[in-house]
């Protein structure tokens, strides 16, 4: 499984848009981009996901150079409920039977 | 739609104890994975279910058992607490045939 790398922690105040970056130097060409949230004492909550390109969804975007070793989730406008753990996994999205692995994640403060 | 429920939320065991959380799958999931997260770490993989049978093991004693249903419920039994299986359980169901997890909210497990 492609290792990846998150900061560990991120400050932000309300309105900013974040930007999160995470490195997978050794993914796999069949493998995808998955970001989770998680909020205290909650398990993970799927944002985004993706293969190449720009993804957008109504909560986040996910951009991915051509050479698919970093990803980046962008966040627009957070707000105070944006602060949370964001978790960048990779992995083939064959099957609903994988094995999740998940790093520390990077934490996310957004102050008023 | 129920999403995933896990019981009891809280739990408080002495060293030595026995455990058992519970794990009713969302709607339509056939397929049950269990999670250990200990404080600031991302979830661990402990196991999978599917079809009443253990597919998959992560890096845990045989402390660690589990049992699937044949509504698709599961549970998690631990052995022999350890202060160390303090931690946040965390059940994850999905369709085997498709990628799309959905966690519970976890049962806090506090060993003294």
């Amino acid at each position: 499984l492609a290792k990846t790398t998150q900061p560990i922690s991120m400050d932000s105040y309300e309105g900013q848009e974040v930007n999160i970056t995470c490195s997978h130097n050794n993914i796999a060409t069949n493998d995808y981009i998955t970001w989770y949230q998680q909020f205290p004492s909650q398990g993970p909550r799927f944002i985004i996901q993706g293969y190449k390109t720009k993804v957008t969804n109504e909560v986040a975007s996910l951009f991915i150079p051509a050479d698919r070793k970093s990803s980046t989730l962008s966040l627009p406008r957070v707000s105070l409920s944006d602060t949370a753990v964001y978790y960048c996994l990779v992995g083939d999205m064959e099957t609903g039977r994988r094995a999740l692995t998940f790093g520390s994640g990077t934490r996310l403060q957004v102050q008023p | 739609d129920a999403g995933v429920t896990q019981s009891p939320t809280h739990l408080i065991k002495t060293r030595g104890q026995q455990v058992t959380l519970r794990c009713s799958p969302k709607s339509g999931h056939d397929t049950v994975s269990w999670y250990q997260q200990a404080l600031g770490q991302g979830p661990q993989f402990i196991f999978q279910y599917y079809e009443e049978e253990e597919r998959q093991r992560g890096n845990f004693p045989d402390r660690f058992s589990g049992h699937q249903f044949p509504n698709y419920s599961s549970e998690l039994n631990v052995n022999a607490l350890l202060l160390g299986d303090s931690a946040l359980y965390l059940c994850a169901s999905s369709r085997s045939s498709n990628y799309g997890y959905t966690f519970g909210s976890g049962t806090r497990l506090t060993v003294v």
